[in-house]
């Protein structure tokens, strides 16, 4: 069974500074995709960055990196130069298989606040 | 990216009604995927739509519950059926693509009263 966790219920990060959030992962496949999303209280669902299992290097996009230890079952967000309209949830999840037909489960969040 | 349009984007309901959430895509995809996130929850999937045959529900989801329907590989329009405040939640249409990514519409908010 697949199993996401992210132990943060809560962070915060001072303006322009940078944040790890962190996210372990359950699974007995070899092939399989990490997602991270951000969510502001408007609701939506933004996708940030994505991490397929074979992937040898890190995902890099603009601010957003994930740190990726495959050994470990980690794949932590690391956002740089934190801004004030990072606040929001992040949601880390995980998907079985490479492809894009199954399903993806998430992991219960981290609601991240960014202080100026 | 893929432009995803939902409509509504939020709605307050009388319990006991129906309400039909709308999925648009900018281009055809296979498999359109239909989420819940109840109030301070994660999200759930619902069920997965297939153009041209039956949704494949998730445990704990069933058609009677949450009609789906799939007419063409850019649409597909979620149920809601018989509210109660339960079904209070964000719902969320998304989409795969090649690549591994995949991406979501804004949302529908539901308020039942």
């Amino acid at each position: 069974a697949q199993k996401i966790t992210q132990t943060q219920p809560g962070m915060f990060v001072q303006e322009k500074e940078a944040v790890t959030l962190d996210c372990t992962y359950d699974t007995s496949d070899q092939s399989y995709g990490l997602f991270w999303y951000k969510q502001p209280s408007s609701g939506e669902m933004i996708f940030l960055i994505y991490q397929g299992s074979y992937d040898e290097q890190n995902a890099t996009e603009g601010r957003y990196s994930l740190n990726f230890q495959k050994a470990r079952k980690s794949a932590n967000l690391v956002i740089s130069a934190s801004q004030l309209g990072d606040s929001a949830m992040y949601f880390c999840a995980m998907r079985e298989g490479l492809g894009y037909g199954n399903k993806l489960v998430f992991g219960a969040g981290t609601i991240l606040r960014v202080k100026s | 990216s893929a432009v995803i349009s939902q409509k509504p984007s939020r709605d307050i309901c009388q319990r006991g009604t129906s309400l039909t959430i709308q999925c648009q895509v900018d281009s055809q995809v296979t498999m359109m995927f239909w989420y819940r996130q109840q109030p301070g929850q994660s999200l759930t999937l619902i069920a997965t739509a297939n153009q041209g045959s039956e949704a494949t529900y998730e445990s704990g989801f069933v058609i009677d519950k949450f009609p789906i329907s799939r007419p063409n590989l850019t649409f597909s329009t979620l149920t809601v059926s018989n509210m109660s405040p339960e079904d209070s939640s964000i719902y969320l249409c998304s989409v795969g693509r090649d690549t591994g990514e995949l991406f979501f519409g804004e949302g529908s908010r539901l308020t039942v009263l």
